[in-house]
């Protein structure tokens, strides 16, 4: 069946470091992929999504590129800020309405 | 109220109580989802209506019984728990044409003595 391997967190960082989030996936066909990103006290959001091989999905600096030789979809920002604090998970659906979602990644920001 | 809403946001429930969670939306959504958040587990997907039929059961116990009884609102009835059931539950909705993006509410915290 279909699976997201997410690193574990907490993900640690000072205020204007390099983020990398580490995603891979297993799942048939041609998945859409997805990072949702869920701040404390709310609900998860899309963040940012590709929907075929080489894409890039971006938002608010974050970038992911769709990798299918390595069944990845990494996600990095330049420049991470203290309100980039939140937990981040990387999803997949292969067909049908069905999300599979990873373990979530929790990341936190030093001034 | 914006976008989707749960209540209440916090409950601690015996086993043998009887309880029930509410998700409203309020985004002119024609589908919506239970999931279940438990620590260093990934999300998992509970249930799907879509129009208000279910058109998911991923295998969930019977004590979990949902009710779509509109396009706006989603419960989830919960009877005889496990301690094992503690976990947060999410609602979510979106259009059928559009399942990639999904809208979450904060989530009912509940535990399970």
């Amino acid at each position: 069946g279909d699976s997201v391997t997410q690193m574990e967190g907490p993900v640690t960082l000072s205020e204007e470091a390099f983020l990398t989030i580490n995603c891979t996936y297993t799942a048939t066909g041609y998945p859409s992929l997805f990072w949702y990103v869920q701040y404390p006290g709310e609900g998860l959001q899309l963040l940012l999504k590709a929907t075929k091989a080489d894409d890039k999905g971006s938002n608010k600096g974050f970038e992911a590129t769709y990798r299918k030789e390595t069944t990845s979809f990494h996600l990095e920002k330049g420049s991470v800020q203290v309100s980039d604090s939140a937990v981040y998970f990387c999803a997949l659906r292969s067909s049908g309405d069905k999300l599979t979602f990873g373990t979530g990644t929790r990341l936190a920001v030093r001034p | 109220e914006t976008g989707v809403t749960q209540t209440p946001r916090h409950l601690v429930m015996g086993m043998t109580n009887k309880k029930s969670l509410k998700c409203e939306q309020h985004l002119g959504h024609n589908a919506m989802y239970w999931y279940k958040q438990s620590a260093k587990k990934p999300l998992e997907l509970m249930f799907v209506y879509n129009f208000k039929e279910q058109t998911e059961n991923n295998s969930v116990p019977s004590r979990f019984s949902p009710e779509c009884p509109n396009s706006s609102h989603l419960f989830l009835h919960l009877h005889t728990l496990q301690p094992e059931d503690s976990a947060l539950y999410l609602c979510a909705s979106s259009q059928v044409e559009n399942t990639d993006t999904q809208y979450f509410g904060p989530g009912t915290r509940l535990t399970v003595l």
